[in-house]
């Protein structure tokens, strides 16, 4: 199965400022059809996890344009271009290129300083 | 709009079994490959099993193959899960999702004596 190791784990950002978190998978994320399908996602306390970004960089409707993903291979990286207050929560990466299964990273705290 | 909306969660003995249930609208339900994930208290997002638009092929996480089965009535836009063998470790949050982009509220799960 493919590892999906996130950083870090916990991360307080001062409102207005950027924020960046780091995905890297145990093997590259890069299918035969040329696509990686690594993506995004957020869940604010109490909620349903929401996908912000699919195939790397490509946002989901909706999602601000603060949020972009970038990466290739093994390494992705989700940021955020200045934090808001409703950015609060968790994010993971997940993998759909090996499937099954699909696999999730363990998720990154993002709290307000 | 997609809705997603999970029934069929409960308090169950160990060793019981329990069938959860996710309707759909909103979208072309038997266009779409459906998957459950689950999320137990405090902890990441895990991937339980998927079914392809048709019905005809299903893959199970190894946590769960052998007692859990997934199905899908597309005449009535319905998911199921049928679980069976319960045990602690089961105990959790199950999101129905739309190709893990669009997630249901989720339905809660315990296994307690």
């Amino acid at each position: 199965d493919v590892v999906m190791t996130q950083s870090p784990l916990s991360l307080p950002v001062t409102l207005g400022q950027p924020a960046s978190i780091s995905c890297r998978s145990s093997q590259s994320l890069l299918y035969s059809d040329g696509n990686t399908y690594l993506s995004w996602f957020q869940q604010r306390p109490g909620q349903s996890p929401r996908r912000l970004i699919y195939k790397v960089s490509k946002r989901d409707s909706g999602v601000p344009d603060r949020f972009s993903g970038s990466g290739s291979g093994t390494d992705f990286t989700l940021k955020i271009s200045r934090v808001e207050a409703e950015d609060v929560g968790v994010y993971y990466c997940m993998q759909g290129t090996h499937w099954p299964p699909w696999t999730f990273g363990q998720g990154t705290k993002l709290e307000i300083k | 709009e997609v809705q997603l909306v999970e029934s069929g969660g409960g308090l169950v003995q160990p060793g019981g079994s329990l069938r959860l249930s996710c309707a759909a609208s909103g979208f072309t339900f038997s266009g779409s490959w459906m998957h459950w994930v689950r999320q137990a208290p405090g902890k990441g997002l895990v991937w339980v099993s998927h079914i392809n638009s048709e019905g005809s092929s299903a893959s199970y996480a190894d946590s769960v193959k052998g007692r859990f089965t997934i199905s899908r009535d597309n005449a009535k836009n319905t998911l199921y899960l049928q679980m069976n063998s319960l045990g602690a470790e089961d105990t959790a949050v199950y999101y129905c999702t739309r190709s893990l982009g669009h997630w249901g509220q989720g339905t809660l799960v315990t296994v307690s004596s």
